[in-house]
Formats: structure tokens, C-alpha cells, sequence
């Protein structure tokens, strides 16, 4: 079956940097594009970073532009975020999740995305 | 940016009522709306996108309507199971995504 597992999460210090690993399997990883979604204790969903399925194209929400960088590794089916400067405001349950599309008739065939796997999501605490 | 405005923030409903969540888009965003279910503790779990298209393996009492700027997830009749909190998302400016704020929905 499908499945995506995240791992590298802890308690860091401002400032600091943390790693997170995603593992897919069930599935051809690089036909698929992949997100990051985090979300802080008590709060809802915001959505940190996209990389396409080759790699080629990323995109980030404004907060992390410069601090975290999205990646993979098409051979050992895995994405990865690494985070550099960590605040206080980064403290959350970070997801990974699957960008899936399909076609649909809306006055005429067009894709729409959506995420329809998404992983048990790893804790990153930063706080001193 | 495009903002997503979900209400209410949190409703109280019986087993077996109807319930409603509306979302709204700050601007046009066409059918580019999903809507995600969250329990607690659990990752969410997509219910529709493209406003009205339902997942596979998603309960059918699961409805969404709307396009443009309003839309509207209906439960037809509440089960025990669906408890949790229910996320609306614009996939408009995909890949860059937007979620809205959530709506608790909890046991009156």
C-alpha cells in the first residue's frame, strides 16, 4: 500500500538546523510531485514547500524562503527538508503528502491538484 | 496572496444532523477548492477536490458545492466518526497552496 513516512524531528535550539527524511513506497516516487505541510500545536494547516517530480522546480510559503530547502532522492525514493535557522514559530508537526491530479470537466478538461497520501508527520520542537 | 475564510471556526452537532461549513476565497480561485478532514492526533485525509469531486472510498452522506469564491462542504447526516476538524485548501496558485483557518466540528 501506499505509504509515507517522515523521521528527523526533535527538540533544537534557535538558530539551529534539523533535517526531515520522508520515505515513500507503494508507489512510483518521481512521477510524483511532493509537498511539505506543517502544522503548530493547536492550529491549523499551512503548507511549506513543493518540489516537482525531477526535482527541476520548488516553491516555498514567504516564512521559509531562505531558511529551508526542499529536496529529494528519486533512487532511494525519499524527500527531504532541511531547515536552517529555526525560530520558535517553526515549532510543529511537519507532514509530507503526496500531489496528485486529475482531469476533470469544468467547462472543459482541465487538472486539479490535490493531495491524496500524506505521512504520520515527525514533531520539531525549537525552543532553549 | 489568495486568503481562505472558513465558518464557523467550530460548530456543536448530534449524530444524524445535517451540517454545513462554507468557505471563502478572497478571490475568484474557479473550482480549485479541496477539502481535507483532520482527526485528532491523525493526519488529514482528503474528502473532495475540484469543489465536488469525492475521493475514492469517501462516504457519499460527504458532499461540496460552489465556485468562485464560495463554497460549501455538507455532511448529510452526521456519523459518530465524523467528529474532527474539516480544512478547506485552494489549489489555484498550485503548487503553492493556501488552507483555510478549519472548522471544529464537536458533539453537542
Amino acid at each position: 500500500q501506499m505509504q509515507l513516512v517522515e523521521s528527523g524531528g526533535g527538540v533544537v535550539q534557535p538558530g539551529r538546523s534539523l533535517r526531515l527524511s520522508c520515505a515513500a513506497s507503494g508507489f512510483t516516487f518521481n512521477s510524483y510531485g511532493m509537498h511539505w505541510v506543517r502544522q503548530a500545536p493547536g492550529k491549523g494547516l499551512e503548507w511549506v514547500a513543493f518540489i516537482s517530480n525531477d526535482g527541476s522546480n520548488k516553491y516555498y510559503v514567504d516564512s521559509v524562503r531562505g531558511r529551508f530547502t526542499i529536496s529529494r532522492d528519486n533512487s532511494k525514493n525519499t524527500l527531504y527538508l532541511q531547515m536552517n535557522s529555526l525560530r520558535a514559530e517553526d515549532t510543529a508537526v511537519y507532514y509530507c503528502a503526496r500531489d496528485q491530479k486529475s482531469l476533470v470537466f469544468e467547462g472543459g478538461y482541465s487538472y486539479f491538484y490535490y493531495m491524496d497520501v500524506w505521512g504520520k508527520g515527525t514533531t520539531v520542537t525549537v525552543s532553549s | 496572496d489568495i486568503q481562505m475564510t472558513q465558518s464557523p471556526s467550530s460548530l456543536s452537532a448530534s449524530v444524524g444532523d445535517r451540517v454545513t461549513i462554507t468557505c471563502r476565497a478572497s478571490q475568484s480561485i474557479s473550482i480549485y477548492l479541496n477539502w481535507f478532514q483532520q482527526k485528532p492526533g491523525k493526519a488529514p485525509n482528503l474528502l473532495i477536490y475540484a469543489a465536488s469531486t469525492l475521493q475514492s472510498g469517501v462516504p457519499s452522506r460527504f458532499s461540496g458545492s460552489g465556485s468562485g469564491t464560495d463554497f460549501t462542504l455538507t455532511i448529510s447526516s452526521l456519523y459518530p466518526e465524523d467528529f474532527a476538524t474539516y480544512y478547506c485548501q485552494q489549489s489555484y496558485t498550485s503548487p503553492q497552496l493556501t488552507f483555510g483557518g478549519g472548522t471544529k466540528v464537536e458533539i453537542e
